[in-house]
């Protein structure tokens, strides 16, 4: 079965500072995909970033991007230049395509509740 | 317009009633899911759910049980709850094909007393 491990609860940031959020992932499957999502404290899920296994780049979306290292297994999520709104738990998921489309759904890390202070 | 939607937002309950949060999207997906959010934040996938497979995680009662009455829609029904289903339900639904784009709903808080 996939694992998600997230190993910081919590961090503090100044901010305008670079941030660096670690996940590590645990499959013997060579097709997975990984996620990033921002869930504030209003709740809502809001997707940030997203990196296929057979992805030869780093993913990056505007000042969000993946560092995927897939031989140690493990897919931070780096945030350039902090924001106050930034504060809010992030969450790495991975999900596994069936080969005939579809998938079971994300397996979550139990998060990193980031703040950011000013 | 919103892509997920849920209702209810927040519902309160007794032990032991019979309850149903709805889901729909209108984004013409063909993949809808049910998660759950505990009190300490961890999300858990419950249900997936395409008009020809339904794929039940093997830690979820049976109590709980998805009803799809379209394509847009996936209905959670909950019978006799307990006070350790209070927590927050997630809906989200994605492309059979596109697996990447996972939009969720808002999510809906169910506390039970």
């Amino acid at each position: 079965a996939q694992k998600i491990t997230q190993t910081q609860p919590g961090m503090f940031v100044q901010e305008k500072e670079a941030v660096t959020l670690d996940c590590t992932y645990d499959t013997s499957d060579q097709s997975y995909g990984l996620f990033w999502y921002k869930q504030p404290s209003s709740g809502e899920m809001i997707f940030l970033i997203y990196q296929g296994s057979y992805d030869e780049q780093n993913a990056t979306e505007g000042r969000y991007s993946l560092n995927f290292q897939k031989a140690r297994k493990s897919a931070n999520l780096v945030i350039s230049a902090s924001q106050l709104g930034d504060s809010a738990m992030y969450f790495c998921a991975m999900i596994m395509p069936h080969s005939g489309g579809g998938a079971d759904g994300l397996t979550f890390g139990k998060g990193t509740h980031l703040i950011i202070q000013p | 317009d919103t892509a997920v939607s849920q209702t209810p937002k927040y519902l309160v309950t007794q032990m032991g009633n019979d309850k149903s949060i709805k889901c729909e999207q209108n984004l013409g997906h063909d993949t809808m899911y049910w998660y759950k959010q505990d009190s300490k934040k961890f999300l858990k996938i419950m249900f997936s759910y395409n008009n020809k497979e339904l794929i039940i995680n093997e830690t979820v009662p049976n109590r709980f049980s998805p009803k799809s009455p379209d394509k847009a829609h996936l209905n959670l029904h909950i019978n006799s709850l307990e006070l350790g289903d209070s927590a927050v339900y997630f809906c989200a639904s994605s492309q059979l094909t596109r697996v990447d784009e996972q939009y969720f709903g808002p999510g809906t808080r169910l506390t039970v007393t």
